[in-house]
């Protein structure tokens, strides 16, 4: 596509519920990065792939956050049981490759009520 | 490991003015540096990047910004600075440890005055 997408772009939720977001990343790119940016903060790593692999996932604050790339293009975040410190923006970010420039998506504003 | 430093969170300038906006860099090796500014409501934009190339690099809407290797720094400065550039903005270097993933300061919000 033209640019990387992500949807929704605002949710609110409830305490306790699963949420779900999506990328849908530049479709030439092979590198896909997940980044979470709180209120007043700069955006900090969560996790990435390249194609479906994710070498690197250290940046998920607990296990309730997964996240998957299964055919190598668009990807999901998960958010089981939702806590209220887990409301903030998360970026998805695509590269050609590793080392190349991240484009960056709108975004995601997460709410948990 | 890799960190930036963003010395200022908040400038205030009056339009036409000069804007330097000061980061500090650490990193074990030559580092890829860059700026991306945060309009409210929209997505991260990417200002300009260094990647060992020339020192100082020319971004987009005038600004430009110098790596100094022997300051550890890497400001980002504007001649005259407008209305339009009141904005968010984010000193970045890219993890060189094979993730390439991006670390962020805490940000700098700009500020114009009329």
């Amino acid at each position: 596509g033209a640019g990387v997408s992500q949807s929704p772009r605002y949710k609110v939720t409830k305490r306790g519920q699963d949420v779900t977001l999506r990328c849908d990343p530049i479709s030439s790119h092979a590198t896909l990065y997940w980044y979470q940016q709180a209120l007043g903060q700069g955006p900090e790593f969560l996790t990435y792939f390249n194609y479906e692999a994710q070498p690197d996932k250290s940046g998920l604050p607990s296990d309730r956050f997964s996240a998957e790339r299964p055919e190598g293009s668009i990807s999901t975040l998960t958010i089981q049981r939702t806590e209220q410190r887990d409301s903030a923006m998360y970026r998805c970010a695509s590269s050609l490759e590793g080392w190349n420039e991240q484009f960056f998506g709108p975004g995601t504003r997460l709410t948990v009520l | 490991a890799q960190s930036v430093t963003q010395l200022d969170s908040h400038v205030s300038v009056s339009e036409g003015t000069p804007v330097l906006l000061r980061c500090n860099y650490s990193s074990s090796y030559s580092p890829s540096l860059f700026w991306y500014v945060q309009h409210p409501n929209k997505g991260l934009q990417l200002l300009l990047k260094y990647t060992s190339a020339a020192t100082l690099v020319k971004g987009i809407n005038g600004f430009e910004a110098e790596f100094k290797k022997s300051e550890t720094s890497f400001h980002l400065t504007k001649p005259s600075a407008h209305m339009s550039d009141a904005a968010e903005y984010f000193c970045v270097v890219s993890d060189t440890s094979g993730t390439y993933k991006y670390i962020f300061g805490t940000g700098t919000r700009l500020k114009v005055l009329a």
